[in-house]
């Protein structure tokens, strides 16, 4: 079956960086994406990995590994802001997203 | 209008009523979906359509129906409501007709009761 796997929530201090992790198992693959969600807002687009590495996006970095089916978002420097649920989901060879749960990101001062 | 609104913003409905949600997108994208999300899932898709004219089923489509009449608007109609349809539903577009490869872009949400 596919699966996104991620972990429900996690606790970091504010200026200090933390990295999400994500697994996925899907038929096929079309890309792995990571969303940003703020309670009751809409989820809002982060990065766009389809190839092995590391992209950069000012404080936010993406990591894709194809052959270990494994992601991370990388957060740097947090601020009180990044108090938000963190959506990864993987396209597969239909195209369809799969979904993870989300990674609630809890920022204290 | 800039991107995609979504109308109601939250309402509730009694079981077995029919209820159209409304999603209209401003940036010509192709492709539109709608999403449910509730808590402790990920968001899962009801249906999605490529371009106009063309629909197709997501993961739980079941008592739900689409259209997609013009490139803008595509509403999401629940027939008879029941109370497991309660839920949070999302509307997105993408730029291209590749499902799921290209960046979606959501509206705001509307929050359902259905009682």
């Amino acid at each position: 079956g596919q699966n996104i796997d991620q972990p429900t929530e996690m606790t970091a201090t504010e200026g200090a960086i933390v990295q999400i992790n994500c697994t996925y198992q899907t038929s096929g693959f079309n890309g792995l994406f990571w969303y940003q969600q703020h309670a009751g807002e809409a989820p809002t687009f982060l990065s766009y990995n389809v190839l092995d590495g590391l992209e950069e996006k000012g404080r936010f970095s993406s990591f894709l590994s194809r052959s270990k089916g494994y992601s991370y978002l990388l957060l740097k420097e947090l601020q009180m802001k990044d108090s938000a649920s963190y959506l990864c989901a993987a396209g597969d060879s239909n195209y369809q997203l799969i979904w993870g749960a989300g990674t609630k990101l809890i920022i204290k001062p | 209008i800039a991107g995609i609104t979504q109308a109601p913003t939250s309402q509730i409905l009694a079981a077995g009523r029919r209820m159209t949600l409304r999603c209209t997108q401003d940036m010509r994208h192709n492709a539109m979906y709608w999403y449910r999300q509730d808590l402790g899932l990920g968001l899962r898709l009801i249906h999605y359509s490529n371009t106009a004219g063309t629909t197709g089923k997501g993961e739980v489509p079941d008592g739900y129906s689409v259209s997609r009449a013009n490139t803008d608007d595509f509403p999401l109609t629940l027939a008879s409501a029941v109370p497991s349809q309660t839920s949070v539903y999302f509307c997105a577009s993408s730029e291209g007709d590749s499902v799921g490869s290209d960046t979606q872009y959501f509206g705001p949400g509307t929050r359902l009761t259905v009682l």
